[in-house]
């Protein structure tokens, strides 16, 4: 069974400060993807990663494969309130299948 | 429509009752998905129908599960006999064959 464990499950912080999730895996994925979750809704897609190493950069986001297509991470600069959520990163297993696997979440709170 | 629809949104339900979880995919997604989220925690993956392959069931928790596609159109997920332990919010995605998860906003069931 291909599992994704994120880390750390819960942050509380405060508006301005630094922080990094991470997702970890012993599987390798084709690919991954980051989704945030507000309450009451679905998650939302961020970004997907596809090229071990890639990096990517969304406006205060900065999201990274690993080399070995095993693990990512994402770091948020300067948080703001509106960056709260449920952060779930997604694994891919590749070929005929798009079926992903989810990670166990990381809920961050962003304190004004 | 614009997005996946679910309904209900919400369903509470009496132990040993048979449930309908119903799920519109956005018109000419090929695969659906089914997961299973528990309160703050990451997503459980139950059923994936890819076009007219055969479904992945290899998430549904116990034979009291099951999903039915129609087509590429709407699916139902049933849950008979339900327990207390099935209560959780139950959410669809659809995508294109190889394109990220659209979600719907669920459907959270409660088991008295």
């Amino acid at each position: 069974t291909q599992l994704l464990e994120q880390s750390p499950q819960f942050l509380s912080i405060q508006e301005g400060e630094n922080l990094t999730v991470y997702c970890n895996s012993s599987s390798v994925f084709s690919s991954l993807q980051w989704y945030r979750q507000e309450p009451g809704e679905g998650p939302v897609l961020l970004v997907t990663v596809v090229t071990g190493g890639e990096v990517k950069k969304l406006k205060r986001l900065t999201f990274q494969f690993g080399d070995a297509r095993k693990d990512s991470s994402l770091h948020i600069t300067a948080a703001q309130p509106g960056d709260t959520g449920l952060y779930l990163c997604a694994g891919a297993q590749g070929g005929a299948t798009n079926k992903l696997i989810f990670g166990t979440g990381t809920l961050l709170a962003v304190q004004p | 429509g614009a997005g996946v629809s679910q309904s209900p949104s919400n369903k509470v339900t009496e132990k040993g009752k048979d449930v309908e979880l119903r799920c519109d995919p956005i018109s000419g997604h090929t695969a659906l998905y089914w997961y299973r989220q528990r309160l703050g925690q990451g997503l459980e993956f139950l059923i994936y129908f890819q076009g007219n392959s055969a479904p992945d069931k290899s998430g549904l928790p116990s034979d009291r599960f099951s999903a039915e596609r129609t087509g590429e159109s709407v699916s139902t997920l049933t849950i008979q006999r339900t327990q207390q332990e099935d209560s959780a919010v139950y959410l669809c995605a659809s995508s294109l064959a190889r394109g990220p998860l659209h979600f719907g906003n669920g459907t959270r069931l409660t088991v008295t």
